[in-house]
């Protein structure tokens, strides 16, 4: 059973226009949510976190919204960059369980010129 | 700082063979983690440690021991290989940030495994 879902694979946008991803979870008992950045044969890297005590947490380009009754988190970005394509990931925790992450499977966002 | 390191990036088993992929941080983080990413599927947890001695399973374990002698440490190792164990597998590490802060978990490169 997939707890975090990212049901669109992929995504393609054109730089300088907003970019939406989104993100779906089943388990109610998480508490904290994390998007990941990852480039062909790299690891994931870290771009953005919001507590469900918020419903939005913004960092320069990059927001991420939550609707906790919807079970439902996007990231936003604008305006986007080709630089910005890349996968996506969406991911899911228990405030204490500091490292055990849920993942989504990914959405592949390409922005081209 | 090197972050978290991982060795070998790439390497071919032929099944029932056993190896370890080797993982290190630098960062005295407590927290480490193993993941494999299939296609479809994104990161799935295999098994984790909150501090040197302890260790735990994660989403799907079978097949792989860990341990966790050192903070800087947390090698993953393959029994017996197996071809469903063909995939991406990445480490990382992770610790309590401060309050207010953002947190962030930091992945290694990644080792990709193919099993014959």
């Amino acid at each position: 059973d997939q707890q975090v879902k990212q049901n669109s694979p992929s995504l393609s946008v054109q730089e300088g226009r907003i970019s939406i991803l989104n993100c779906d979870y089943t388990n109610s008992m998480f508490d904290y949510f994390l998007w990941y950045k990852k480039y062909p044969a790299e690891g994931p890297t870290f771009l953005i976190s919001i507590s469900s005590i918020k419903d939005k947490n913004e960092d320069g380009r990059f927001t991420v919204f939550l609707n906790k009754s919807a079970k439902h988190l996007s990231l936003h970005i604008v305006p986007s960059q080709p630089g910005d394509s890349a996968v996506y990931f969406c991911a899911a925790r228990r405030s204490y369980n500091t490292d055990k992450l849920i993942f989504g499977t990914g959405t592949r966002l390409q922005v081209f010129p | 700082n090197a972050g978290v390191t991982q060795t070998p990036k790439f390497q071919v088993l032929k099944t029932g063979q056993s190896m370890t992929l080797q993982c290190a941080q630098d960062m005295n983080h407590e927290y480490m983690s193993w993941y494999r990413q299939d296609p479809g599927m994104g990161l799935r947890l295999i098994h984790y440690s909150v501090g040197a001695g302890i260790t735990d399973q994660g989403e799907v374990p079978n097949g792989y021991n860990v341990s966790r002698s050192t903070t800087e440490d947390f090698p993953l190792r393959l029994l017996s290989a197996a071809p469903s164990q063909t995939s991406v597998y990445f480490c990382a590490s992770s610790y309590d940030p401060p309050a207010g802060a953002q947190e962030t978990q930091y992945f290694g490169p990644g080792t990709r495994l193919l099993v014959l």
